[in-house]
């Protein structure tokens, strides 16, 4: 059982290039979220999906789009990266909004902007 | 706004008991989840309380004081594979996960 598989795992960018990041889930979850972590922060929540073909912003959506376009993959768009976008980002899923279903996570990809 | 605090790092000894604290202020309460985070690797799943009290499981328990905004994490017979960082979250009022930066734990021989 894969559990949510994210691609790719490490990334360099040039200021201005633009990517993809590409998040799987084979659990048949209807939500779906993107986060980035920062050195001495919390998880910070870019956006996230409750279900097929719908998006929602989070604590941080600036500069970053998102699309739901099946409900196992989230991806996650870089239009014109930025130095301030280096970071690790995180796709992660869970059954429903239940406040008692947990989160499962990718393994993570590790993003530098030059 | 909202908040979540825990300490940065903490330091303890193979065999025996640390308590990782978390407290919180957030508009809205769902729930509290605590993580743990390997270097390099993702956050997995701990525990959850969503009611006052403890919640024991196996080497792992979680306190919870809706009261007093305040949670904390028990872990006992620490073990080395231990080492690793802690994360509390918050469900606000949106269900939306309000993270804490993490403890750092280390474990000494």
């Amino acid at each position: 059982n894969a559990g949510v598989t994210q691609t790719p795992k490490f990334r360099v960018l040039k200021t201005g290039q633009s990517m993809t990041l590409l998040c799987a889930q084979d659990m048949n979850h209807e939500y779906m979220y993107w986060y980035r972590q920062d050195p001495g922060m919390g998880l910070r929540l870019i956006h996230y999906s409750v279900g097929e073909g719908t998006t929602a912003k989070g604590e941080v959506p600036d500069g970053y789009n998102v699309s739901r376009l099946k409900k196992q993959n989230f991806l996650l768009g870089l239009e014109s990266a930025a130095p301030s976008q280096t970071s690790v980002y995180f796709c992660a899923s869970s059954l429903d909004s239940g406040a008692s279903q947990p989160q499962h996570f990718g393994d993570g990809t590790r993003l530098s902007i030059l | 706004g909202q908040n979540i605090d825990q300490p940065t790092e903490m330091t303890a000894t193979e065999g025996a008991i640390v308590q990782i604290n978390c407290t919180y202020q957030t508009s809205g309460f769902n729930g509290l989840f605590w993580y743990q985070q390997h270097a390099g690797e993702a956050p997995t799943f701990l525990s959850y309380n969503v009611l006052d009290g403890l919640e024991e499981k196996g080497r792992f328990s979680s306190f919870l004081s809706r009261s007093k905004g305040y949670s904390y994490l028990l872990l006992k017979e620490l073990q080395m594979k231990d080492s690793a960082s802690y994360l509390c979250a918050v469900s606000d009022s949106n269900y939306q996960l309000i993270w804490g930066a993490g403890t750092k734990l280390i474990i000494k021989p």
